[in-house]
């Protein structure tokens, strides 16, 4: 089956305490991207990366980092959590990194920082 | 600058009425025009999407979306709603010149009600 997944599903940390979420797709896929999801904000993008090695910065990329060393994974890191990073994380994977083609979105972690 | 506005919060429905949810865009030359759907708990699910071609777009789940490029929108609708329709939606743009950044509105949440 053809998806994206992520862990965990849920965390709660506290402040400083370096975390990662992982993310995977089985698709192949060239495109990868991290979103946070904030009430009435809808989702905003962290980082995107279009292949191994090659990542660059989203529109909110702040207290956050990535890598791409393999096609199916696209780790985030938050070095040095702060409670205003408390948020819904998507990673998403798209076919291309055409902006026609449709994004798949993994299941979601939801993430509290205290 | 691309952007997405959906000007509603909530979209109230009765069981098999017809449902319209709104978004307007903004972009420089051809937009690639997306409609997302979450339901509770889960992450985003690709429902329909406008690249080229007919203003109508037929998509998942008996959604439609209706391309108007004069009024720069691009409203989902559906002629008979059901209660499993109620979740959250999201509009989406990027364009050929984007290719990668994909700009989401705010969402808006549709209840139907039996």
């Amino acid at each position: 089956e053809a998806q994206v997944t992520q862990n965990p599903r849920y965390l709660i940390t506290v402040t400083g305490k370096k975390l990662t979420v992982t993310c995977s797709q089985n698709m192949n896929h060239e495109y990868m991207s991290w979103y946070r999801q904030d009430p009435g904000l809808g989702l905003r993008q962290i980082y995107y990366s279009m292949n191994v090695e090659v990542t660059d910065k989203g529109d909110v990329p702040e207290g956050y980092k990535v890598s791409r060393k393999e096609k199916r994974n696209f780790p985030l890191i938050l070095e040095s959590p702060s409670p205003n990073q408390t948020s819904l994380y998507f990673c998403a994977s798209m076919e291309g990194w055409d902006g026609a083609y449709e994004q798949y979105f993994g299941p979601g972690t939801r993430l509290t920082v205290t | 600058a691309q952007s997405v506005a959906q000007p509603e919060d909530q979209v109230n429905v009765a069981e098999g009425n017809p449902l319209t949810v709104k978004c307007t865009y903004s972009v420089s030359g051809n937009p690639y025009l997306f409609w997302y759907v979450q339901y509770p708990n889960r992450g985003l699910q690709f429902l329909l999407k406008y690249i080229t071609g007919d203003n109508l777009v037929k998509g998942s789940y008996g959604f439609e979306a209706e391309f108007n490029k004069s009024q720069t929108s691009f409203h989902l609708k559906k002629p008979s709603a059901l209660v499993s329709d109620s979740a959250l939606y999201f509009c989406a743009v990027s364009n050929s010149n984007s290719g990668y950044a994909l700009n989401f509105g705010k969402g808006t949440s549709l209840l139907v009600t039996p």
